[in-house]
């Protein structure tokens, strides 16, 4: 079975700051999710990467996928702070979620 | 366009009661997904149902748990005898066979 692994799972930053989240995935996987979920809220629906080599960009954000690698990325670019949430990655069919990263950016 | 619709938001029970959460799918959508969320933690497939079919359970425990997706009306997800390990988030996500998936707000059941 799929298994999906985040880091970091916290992650403070300044506003204005570049970082990067990973995502690992141990198997073959046809597609590759990213969500953003707010405390106490639904999860939404950031992008979806199809095939390898494939690069998305929403905003602040840009999602890549290296199949060959099992490695995915979300990389915010001068993040602000309405940015902060818990981001989750996702695979396969069943969408198997990782743990997801909490991230805070800083005023 | 309604999204998907879950209901209860909340809902409380004691030790050994039954909850039953609904899920109404995006208007078109067959395909229904469940999931469970603990505090902190990431989802949790549960099950996966297309109109009237069980297509993959692999992740509802064996006892106590059940769901279904009739032809007319929402899906359910049924906790019989809950427990208070029972006490999560439940998020029910919908598509039409593709993607991205749609998900509800949620219910928060608690068990008492």
């Amino acid at each position: 079975e799929l298994k999906v692994e985040q880091n970091p799972l916290f992650l403070s930053m300044q506003e204005g700051k570049n970082y990067t989240i990973y995502c690992n995935y141990s198997t073959t996987s046809d597609r590759l999710y990213w969500y953003r979920q707010d405390p106490g809220k639904s999860l939404e629906s950031l992008f979806v990467l199809l095939s390898n080599g494939a690069v998305k960009q929403e905003g602040r954000l840009m999602a890549s996928l290296d199949t060959k690698a099992r490695l995915s990325t979300l990389h915010i670019t001068a993040a602000v702070h309405d940015l902060s949430a818990t981001y989750f990655c996702a695979g396969d069919d069943k969408i198997i979620f990782g743990k997801g990263t909490r991230l805070h950016i800083l005023p | 366009n309604a999204g998907v619709m879950q209901n209860p938001r909340h809902l409380v029970r004691r030790r050994g009661q039954e909850a039953r959460l609904r899920c109404s799918p995006v208007k078109g959508h067959s395909h229904v997904y469940w999931y469970r969320q603990l505090p902190e933690e990431g989802l949790k497939f549960m099950v996966y149902l297309q109109k009237e079919n069980i297509i993959d359970e692999s992740g509802m425990p064996k006892e106590r748990f059940s769901a279904e997706f009739p032809k007319e009306g929402p899906s359910i997800l049924r906790i019989q005898q809950v427990v208070r390990g029972d006490s999560a988030a439940y998020f029910c996500a919908s598509s039409p066979g593709g993607i991205p998936l749609h998900f509800g707000n949620g219910t928060r059941l608690t068990v008492t």
